[in-house]
This record gives C-alpha cells, sequence and structure tokens, in this order.
C-alpha cells in the first residue's frame, strides 16, 4: 500500500493479556521503528529493525516487550502480561535504508482495563 | 542523554498572524533536527528539517531556525491558517546513523478564523 498501516487501530486488554500489535510498512522500507506515545506526551522510541535484524531494543521498558520483523517486512510488536502503565499509542514508522524520510503509521491505542 | 523540550503546552493564534514553537535541547551528538506535525488519530507527518550546516531552513509558509549555541530551534508559521490547527513535535535525529527520533512534548496549536 501507498502508506504504513497498523493493526488494530484500537486495542483494549484486561491486565495480565498478552496483546500483539502489527506493521505493515511501506513496500520496500528497509527500517521500521517502533515507537510509544503516552497520553500529552512526545513518542519515546522502542525499538529499530533493520532489513529482519533487530539492531536496537534499547528503548524496550521491561522483558514483557517484544519484537520481531522475521522476514523483514511486516513486523509485530508483543507485551505479555499487559499492565495499566502499558496503555499508550504504539507507533511504527518505515524508511528508506537512506535518510529520515520517515512515515509514521497511525498508530494503534491500547487500553489495558 | 539527549534531551528535547517544548516548554509551551499550547499556542493560540489568529488566521493570518504568526505562529512561533520553540524547542531547546541538550546533548545532541549532530545537531539535526526535524518538526511534526499530528492531526488526532493519525501518525505525525514531516514537516521540515534543519541541519547544524545551517541556521534556517524555509519552506513555504514554514520557516525553522536553529541557535546552536543556545541550543534552541523555533519554528515560524506565517501566515497561520486554521488548517495548521494540531500537535506540533520538534525532534533530535542526530544521535545515531539510522536516525532514531527523539521527540519533545508537542505543542497545541490552534489557530482561530
Amino acid at each position: 500500500g501507498a502508506g504504513v498501516s497498523q493493526s488494530p487501530r484500537y486495542k483494549v486488554a484486561k491486565r495480565g493479556q498478552d496483546v500483539a500489535l502489527r506493521c505493515d510498512p511501506i513496500s520496500g522500507h528497509v527500517s521500521l521503528f517502533w515507537y510509544q506515545q503516552a497520553l500529552g506526551q512526545g513518542p519515546e522510541f522502542l525499538t529499530y529493525f533493520q532489513n529482519e535484524a533487530q539492531l536496537d531494543k534499547s528503548g524496550l521498558p521491561s522483558d514483557r516487550f517484544f519484537a520481531e520483523r522475521p522476514e523483514g517486512s511486516v513486523s509485530t510488536l508483543k507485551i505479555q502480561r499487559t499492565q495499566q502503565e502499558d496503555s499508550a499509542v504504539y507507533l511504527c514508522a518505515s524508511s528508506t535504508r537512506s535518510g529520515y524520510g520517515y512515515t509514521f503509521g497511525s498508530g494503534t491505542r491500547l487500553t489495558v482495563v | 542523554d539527549q534531551q528535547v523540550k517544548q516548554n509551551s503546552p499550547s499556542l493560540s493564534v489568529q488566521e493570518g498572524r504568526i505562529s512561533i514553537l520553540n524547542c531547546d535541547y541538550t546533548n545532541s551528538m549532530f545537531d539535526y533536527f526535524l518538526w511534526y506535525k499530528k492531526y488526532p488519530a493519525e501518525g505525525p507527518t514531516f514537516l521540515i528539517s534543519i541541519s547544524s550546516i545551517k541556521d534556517k531552513n524555509e519552506d513555504g509558509r514554514f520557516t525553522v531556525f536553529l541557535n546552536k549555541s543556545a541550543k534552541h530551534l523555533s519554528l515560524h508559521i506565517v501566515p497561520s491558517q486554521p488548517g495548521d490547527s494540531a500537535v506540533y513535535f520538534c525532534a533530535d535525529a542526530g544521535g545515531t546513523s539510522y536516525g532514531k527520533l527523539t521527540f519533545g512534548q508537542g505543542t497545541i496549536l490552534t489557530v482561530h478564523p
């Protein structure tokens, strides 16, 4: 497609439930990023992939967060045993290798109740 | 650690007047910054960037100024239009070779007709 697609758009999870958030980047985009945006804050970096390689996961807040991109295209962010503080919008962005031409998806709004 | 601060949570401007959004930063490695605009329920979209070799970059109604000695940048929108009403984020893109972004908290701009 023409843009970065994220699904689902909204997710309500009960505390303790596992969730999986999907990102379909722009075709051919090598770089893929995940960001977390809490209410009233700017996006915060979670992790970065170059093709299928996860080169930076320094922003993942705990070992309950796991991201993968097994074939270098679609990526999944998984959160195990969700907590209320995980409630946020999760943004995916992709870009070409060479520059900072990030295109962001519309995000997945996760609410943990 | 890199830090980016937008100290004004909101700004209200009359249509046709100038909007000035401010951003302060610390510990930027390469002094390369971007401004993003975000509408509700959408992902951030790239607006304009500036690198350390310049102190000004202009694109239509949008101009970004960089003051490296003061570690300050600003975005000027002239003339402001109601469609400019959105949340504006500045971001430091200079921390890594692959363009990891450190965002400010955002400023909500409202342009009144």
